[in-house]
C-alpha cells in the first residue's frame, strides 16, 4: 500500500483564523479523500479530490469553508477557513488502492483543536 | 441517507475466544466492504476487505457478506489484549453523481479483549 504524510500532525489554532492541511503520496494516486472524525465519532466523508478536476462536496460540506488543492497525483491540501470550536476534529486524507482494487489507505491524520 | 448500522459495544471478550462483529448496511447497490480497526488516537488501518458472499479468511480474521441480508460480519480468532481497538465496518457507496464512490463508514465498534 501507499506511504501517506499529513502536514501537521496537530495543531491548535484561535477561532477565526485558517489552516491549511498537506497530505503527500509515496505514489501517485488517481483518487484521493478527505474525511473528517470529530471526537468519539466515526469518520464523515467532506470530498473527492480528483488531479485536473474541481474537488466535490458531500452534504454539508462547501468549498468557501473547506477548499481543496490538487495539484498533481501526489498531493493535496485541505483548509479549514474562518475556524470555530466546533471544527475541532481529526482530520484524515486517504487514497485509493491502485490498480483494481478500490480498498483505501489512510494517512496519520491532523488532529485539530480551535479555541 | 446511506446508513452502515454497527453496535457501538464495548464488546467484552476474554483472551482467546472469538469476537463476532456485526454490520448492516441501506445501499443495495454497494458492493465493496472493508473492515478497519482503529487504535486510540490512530487512524484507520484496513484489515480485511471483501465483495463476493460467504466468507473471506486472512489469519485470524474471517469476514463474511450476506448481500441479500445486508449484513457483513468480521470474526477475530484466538482473540488477544492487542486486538482491543474500535472496529470500523465501511460500505464503498455512490455518494453522488459528481463524487463517484467513497467510503461510508459505520460508528464503529469498540472491542475489548481481557488478559
Amino acid at each position: 500500500s501507499a506511504v501517506i504524510s499529513q502536514k501537521p500532525s496537530r495543531d491548535i489554532c484561535q477561532r477565526g483564523t485558517s489552516l491549511t492541511i498537506q497530505c503527500q503520496v509515496d505514489s501517485q494516486v488517481t483518487m484521493m479523500f478527505w474525511y473528517r472524525q470529530q471526537p468519539g465519532q466515526s469518520l464523515t466523508l467532506i470530498a473527492t479530490a480528483n488531479q485536473g478536476s474541481e474537488a466535490t462536496y458531500e452534504s454539508g460540506f462547501v468549498i468557501d469553508k473547506f477548499p481543496i488543492s490538487r495539484p498533481n497525483l501526489t498531493f493535496s491540501t485541505l483548509t479549514v477557513s474562518n475556524m470555530s470550536p466546533e471544527d475541532s476534529s481529526i482530520y484524515l486524507c486517504s487514497v485509493e488502492s491502485a490498480g483494481l482494487s478500490d480498498e483505501q489507505f489512510f494517512g496519520p491524520g491532523t488532529r485539530l483543536t480551535v479555541l | 441517507q446511506k446508513e452502515v448500522e454497527q453496535n457501538s459495544g464495548p464488546l467484552s471478550v476474554p483472551e482467546g475466544a472469538i469476537a463476532s462483529l456485526n454490520c448492516t448496511y441501506s445501499d443495495r447497490g454497494s458492493q465493496s466492504f472493508f473492515w478497519y480497526r482503529q487504535y486510540s488516537g490512530k487512524s484507520p488501518e484496513l484489515i480485511m476487505s471483501i465483495y463476493s458472499n460467504g466468507d473471506k479468511e486472512d489469519g485470524r480474521f474471517t469476514a463474511q457478506l450476506n448481500k441479500a441480508s445486508q449484513y457483513v460480519s468480521l470474526l477475530i480468532r484466538d482473540s488477544q489484549p492487542s486486538d482491543s481497538a474500535t472496529y470500523l465496518c465501511a460500505v464503498n457507496t455512490l455518494f453522488n453523481s459528481n463524487s463517484g464512490y467513497a467510503l461510508n463508514f459505520g460508528k464503529g465498534t469498540s472491542l475489548l479483549v481481557t488478559p
